[in-house]
């Protein structure tokens, strides 16, 4: 069991490019969400999805978009990427069975925009 | 709407003290209240996770206590050791609506430091 992984660990962007920022669960959770975190800040959630085909925004989802179109991937797309967007990207995932939608959390993704 | 607030940013102790942290959130209706370490550059591993209708949660050398009336939360940590030194975070999980029941709130966590 991986749990959660994310990929890439790291990446650099200029200004104006984009990308997307996977994540992977293989534990069959429903529940699946976005946070970034900045330094010294706690986590403000971005995008959340409670199931395949269904998303909704967070805190802050400007600059970004989501897609869950399987149960497992909840990939993160940065459109147009700028210096505000330097940041921890964290991705996590909730089980609804056992109904404490306890959160599991990948590794993260470091993303500097220059 | 929901605010969780961790106090203090940050603490320094000496090896094989027991010490506390605190998380405070401002609406009581919650579902639950997840505690989080977080060593440095690596993700958050959950601790403890308690529901509602609990008021306390053990694992090993730590206990989490909540009293939600009072929108309070404690993490106790016992006799602790350098290598519990990492920051601490807590996050609620609204059940109102209006808050938003599918998402957790934030604090922004405790930078614990224990001393060989």
């Amino acid at each position: 069991n991986a749990g959660v992984t994310q990929t890439p660990k790291f990446r650099i962007l200029k200004i104006g490019q984009s990308m997307t920022l996977q994540c992977t669960q293989d534990m069959n959770h429903n529940y699946m969400y976005w946070y970034r975190q900045d330094p010294g800040m706690g986590l403000k959630l971005i995008y959340y999805s409670v199931g395949a085909g269904i998303t909704d925004k967070g805190e802050v989802p400007n600059g970004y978009n989501v897609s869950r179109s399987t149960t497992e991937d909840f990939p993160l797309r940065l459109e147009l990427a700028a210096p505000s967007q330097t940041s921890v990207y964290f991705c996590a995932s909730s089980p609804w069975q056992t109904k404490t939608y306890e959160q599991y959390f990948g590794p993260g993704t470091r993303l500097t925009v220059t | 709407k929901q605010e969780v607030t961790q106090i203090p940013a940050a603490l320094s102790v000496p090896e094989g003290e027991n010490l506390v942290l605190n998380c405070s959130f401002t609406d009581s209706a919650i579902y639950n209240l997840q505690w989080f370490r977080q060593d440095p550059g690596k993700g958050l591993t959950s601790l403890l996770l308690i529901q509602s209708s609990q008021r306390e949660q053990t694992s090993g050398r730590l206990n989490a206590s909540l009293d939600k009336s009072s929108g309070r939360s404690t993490l106790y940590i016992a006799a602790s050791q350098p290598g519990d030194s990492a920051t601490y975070l807590c996050a609620v999980r609204p059940s109102s609506v209006t808050s938003g029941t599918y998402k957790y709130i934030f604090g922004t966590g405790t930078r614990l430091k224990v001393l060989a």
